[in-house]
């Protein structure tokens, strides 16, 4: 299995709503992330998780939370959010994040979120 | 900080046209650099990759890239697209120091292969 696995894959939600976004692989990867990617844009990180501990967080706004269950899970709980978060959520994987040569970061095909 | 850089932000060729992206980074160290691919609807996905050694690397489908230091550049190159080819193509960019936590992308070059 070489999947990283999002859902929802669509998810439309008004601005007092609160929702989550899930992440799943079983590739016994350690490091997992968060991207956030409007429209004609480039994948921006949000957030990395490394042995299940928040290594990374790119100033991301406290309406994003990120939560790492266990070393297969990742979860993006949304409250309160704004139109302009509106963007593809994608999550990501590898092995250690710590870049050797035959690590590979495997992309998941993301959350198409709307915020109304 | 790194970044990168990548001059076309649209590219229409042809089926059989040969194709070249151009990808440029700052960086003064040791780099990493990959091309990712993005087709429509689907997920991001590796082409190729250099970490050391050949500094011309293939990828799949066809795809090669050339690492050249001292124009601080690694463009993907393929002599003969096809019009399942067209996608949005990313350059990105690591330390090895820092590893995917700080990998960079730019800003993607949008592919149109007309049959």
């Amino acid at each position: 299995d070489t999947e990283v696995t999002q859902t929802p894959k669509h998810l439309v939600m008004g601005m007092t709503n609160k929702k989550s976004l899930k992440c799943e692989q079983h590739m016994g990867h350690r490091a997992m992330y968060w991207y956030k990617q409007k429209a004609k844009k480039p994948p921006e990180l949000m957030f990395v998780y490394s042995y299940e501990k928040l290594s990374i967080n790119e100033s991301v706004p406290s309406r994003f939370s990120p939560e790492c269950p266990n070393s297969s899970l990742l979860n993006l709980h949304l409250h309160a959010l704004q139109p302009e978060d509106s963007a593809l959520y994608l999550c990501a994987s590898s092995q250690t994040g710590q870049g050797e040569a035959n690590e590979k970061l495997f992309f998941g095909s993301g959350t198409q979120l709307s915020v109304l | 900080a790194q970044s990168v850089s990548q001059h076309n932000h649209h590219v229409i060729l042809s089926e059989a046209a040969s194709l070249e992206l151009g990808c440029n980074y700052s960086y003064g160290g040791t780099v990493n650099l990959f091309w990712y691919v993005q087709y429509p609807g689907q997920h991001l996905q590796l082409l190729l990759k250099y970490f050391s050694g050949d500094p011309l690397v293939k990828g799949i489908k066809g795809f090669e890239a050339e690492f050249i230091k001292s124009k601080f550049s690694f463009n993907l190159r393929k002599p003969s697209v096809q019009w399942s080819d067209t996608a949005e193509y990313f350059c990105a960019v690591m330390s090895p120091n820092t590893g995917f936590q700080k990998l960079v992308f730019g800003t993607g070059t949008r592919l149109l292969v007309s049959p």
